[in-house]
């Protein structure tokens, strides 16, 4: 199984909403990733956990708050978004993180978030 | 900063046409190489992964290869069906732990 799930595949919210997206993997991967896209661009990274750990944030604002429940879980937490936070939000996952052996990145379908 | 640069921004060739698309990238220092395909609205479809000690990766009718030293990667598709209309993405893997992404090359293959 090399299945990245996500939910909700959509998504509309205002501006004072308080939503949450979801990703779960269960390929044992120990690296899990948020992606945001617009469109015709490329993945632009925010997060990265290793272990269960916060690796990196790509300096996301605040109203982005990740969490990582457990090593098969990724959530984005959402408040106070702006418009031009609509994107596709993609998770993602590898092997590893941060050596030569991280392997494949395997993405999920992604989460089409608008924001009103 | 690692740069990655995917020429052509577009493609479109008949059905059945072997066809090369180009990844070039700035920074030699790097983990690995991964080539995705991504249909509209979609996420990305793994395609192959070259390891920064490889040299080619083959699946199917896709062969990818990888000249670590020049920053270049290219990937290669035979026999093009309409299917394969998709924009590619290369993606380079740097030992800081983040892969950067070329724009990507939007192909279509027409019937």
């Amino acid at each position: 199984d090399t299945e990245v799930t996500q939910t909700p595949k959509h998504l509309v919210m205002g501006m004072t909403n308080k939503k949450s997206l979801k990703c779960e993997q269960h390929m044992g991967h120990r690296a899990m990733y948020w992606y945001k896209q617009k469109a015709k661009k490329p993945p632009e990274l925010m997060f990265v956990y290793s272990y269960e750990k916060l690796s990196i944030n790509e300096s996301v604002p605040s109203r982005f708050s990740p969490e990582c429940p457990n090593s098969s879980l990724l959530n984005l937490h959402l408040h106070a978004l702006q418009p031009e936070d609509s994107a596709l939000y993609l998770c993602a996952s590898s092997q590893d993180w941060g050596t030569p052996s991280t392997g494949e990145l395997f993405f999920g379908e992604g989460s089409r978030l608008t924001v009103l | 900063k690692q740069e990655v640069t995917q020429i052509p921004a577009a493609l479109s060739v008949p059905e059945g046409e072997n066809l090369v698309l180009n990844c070039s990238f700035t920074d030699s220092a790097i983990y690995n190489l991964q080539w995705f395909r991504q249909d509209p609205g979609k996420g990305l479809t793994s395609l192959l992964l070259i390891q920064s000690s490889q040299r080619e990766q083959t699946s199917g009718r896709l062969n990818a290869s990888l000249d670590k030293s020049s920053g270049r990667s290219t990937l290669y598709i035979a026999a093009s069906q309409p299917g394969d209309s998709a924009t590619y993405l290369c993606a380079v893997l740097t030992n800081a732990g983040k892969s950067t992404f070329g724009d990507g090359t939007t192909l279509t293959v027409k019937p």
